[in-house]
């Protein structure tokens, strides 16, 4: 899978907690991406990362926060965990930004 | 922002038939459409391509079509095997926020042998 990990591959929390989700890539590309797939919304974009400590906003930030300290690891924390980010969340790269995105095989999170 | 619509929600051909998906979008500035297949635990992974210079694109039993006057463009697979069943995404890439795909809300596609 294009030199994707995505961890954990599954997480249950509680509604207020904190969760940091890793997505680690091998392939040294600069463009790193933050999705979340829900039933009947498609792949919908959090965050996106063009470079080491650069980062903007998606379609559906609100909630989130993300990190890139490295060009290999990029972090998508949720502080405060509700019900409505219970979600499959997946990572993608691509070296250029115009596609075609690699995608890793998604977080499963659920949050109670 | 953009908005990309994709219908069937499912689709169940028998095998051997063939599949068409298709996709409508809003923005006129949009220049790339990838279409991605995801399976069962697995992330997206793309199967095609077409960019806006381009009316058609085939690969063996793969091919899509790209209408821009209209914006809308579709996925014909033809010869439909068991494999091919699997989740389908459309997505566009436009000119003014670039680095985003903006995705369908994705199409189940099942080949009945």
């Amino acid at each position: 899978d294009a030199g994707i990990t995505q961890s954990p591959r599954h997480k249950v929390t509680e509604t207020g907690t904190p969760v940091t989700l890793r997505c680690h890539q091998t392939e040294n590309h600069r463009y790193m991406y933050w999705y979340r797939q829900d039933p009947g919304h498609g792949l919908r974009l959090i965050h996106y990362s063009y470079g080491v400590k650069d980062t903007d906003k998606g379609e559906v930030s609100d909630g989130y926060s993300v990190s890139r300290s490295k060009t290999e690891d990029f972090l998508l924390t949720l502080e405060s965990a509700t019900s409505s980010q219970t979600s499959v969340y997946f990572c993608a790269i691509s070296p250029t930004g115009v596609s075609p995105l690699h995608f890793g095989n998604g977080t499963r999170l659920t949050v109670t | 922002g953009e908005n990309v619509e994709q219908h069937p929600s499912t689709l169940s051909v028998q095998e051997g038939d063939s599949a068409v998906i298709k996709c409508t979008y809003s923005d006129s500035a949009s220049n790339y459409f990838p279409w991605y297949k995801q399976e069962l635990g697995k992330g997206p992974q793309l199967i095609i391509d077409i960019r806006s210079n381009v009316g058609e694109k085939k690969d063996q039993r793969i091919a899509v079509t790209l209408n821009k006057t209209a914006k809308h463009f579709s996925l014909h697979i033809t010869e439909t095997q068991p494999e091919d069943s699997a989740v389908y995404f459309c997505a566009t890439q436009g000119g003014g926020s670039a680095r985003q795909l903006t995705f369908g809300s994705g199409t189940q596609l099942t080949v009945l042998p």
